[in-house]
């Protein structure tokens, strides 16, 4: 079981502001990092998915960047809005027998005040 | 219509008593998962299966089965629900040629057992 550490636990942010949130994965055996989001009574949707160290996605507002050596994600939003309110997911699936298994983080729950 | 169909959405059931859960897709995916989420907690693995033929456990099967009835389909089964049973459980799908796509989750099955 691979322990994925997401912080902070929550965050609440005015409209406007930018923010960013972090993953900790253990780098051994690393394959890929997922970050997903998840709005109240909807289902996860994924983000983005990175596998190479020093990727970084973008999709509008939010972007995320990937270090594998030292085993973290950052996941950045400017201009936080409150449709962005959500929790956001990451996981880590590792390179073995049980590739494509993803381990999954608590979450980090945004709320975004007008 | 949903391309990952959870059903029920919500179910109250007693202590005890045999509950299936069904999850249906229409994305062609092979890989199918559940997941379990606790408040608190990050979703934890129960079972999946990479096709038809092949079933494992992940790191919460106890107290679980589940069934790969056809590519499109992959049931959970209770087989005596218990009280700590009440979570919402997930099933998600992938692609194993397009695994950096991500997951695509079902809306979720809300489980009460009293």
């Amino acid at each position: 079981i691979l322990n994925v550490e997401q912080s902070p636990q929550s965050l609440h942010v005015q409209e406007g502001d930018s923010t960013n949130f972090t993953c900790s994965f253990p780098s051994s055996n690393f394959y890929a990092l997922h970050w997903y989001r998840w709005e109240t009574a909807k289902s996860p949707e994924a983000l983005f998915v990175m596998t190479l160290n020093g990727d970084e996605k973008k999709k509008g507002r939010i972007s995320a960047t990937l270090n594998t050596k030292e085993g973290y994600s950052y996941l950045y939003i400017k201009g936080s809005q409150p449709e962005d309110s959500a929790t956001y997911l990451c996981a880590q699936a590792d390179r073995g027998s049980t590739l494509g298994r993803l381990y999954f983080g608590r979450g980090t729950q945004l709320t975004v005040w007008p | 219509d949903a391309d990952v169909t959870q059903t029920p959405r919500n179910r109250i059931t007693k202590t005890g008593k045999r509950i299936m859960l069904e999850c249906s897709q229409t994305k062609g995916h092979d890989r199918m998962y559940w997941y379990r989420q606790d408040p608190g907690l990050g979703l934890r693995l129960i079972y999946y299966s990479f096709d038809v033929k092949d079933i494992n456990k992940g790191e919460i099967s106890d107290g679980y089965s589940v069934s790969r009835q056809a590519q499109a389909k992959f049931s959970l089964s209770l087989e005596s629900a218990i009280p700590n049973q009440t979570a919402l459980y997930f099933c998600a799908t992938a692609d194993s040629f397009r695994i950096t796509y991500g997951y695509t989750f079902g809306s979720g099955t809300r489980l009460t057992v009293v």
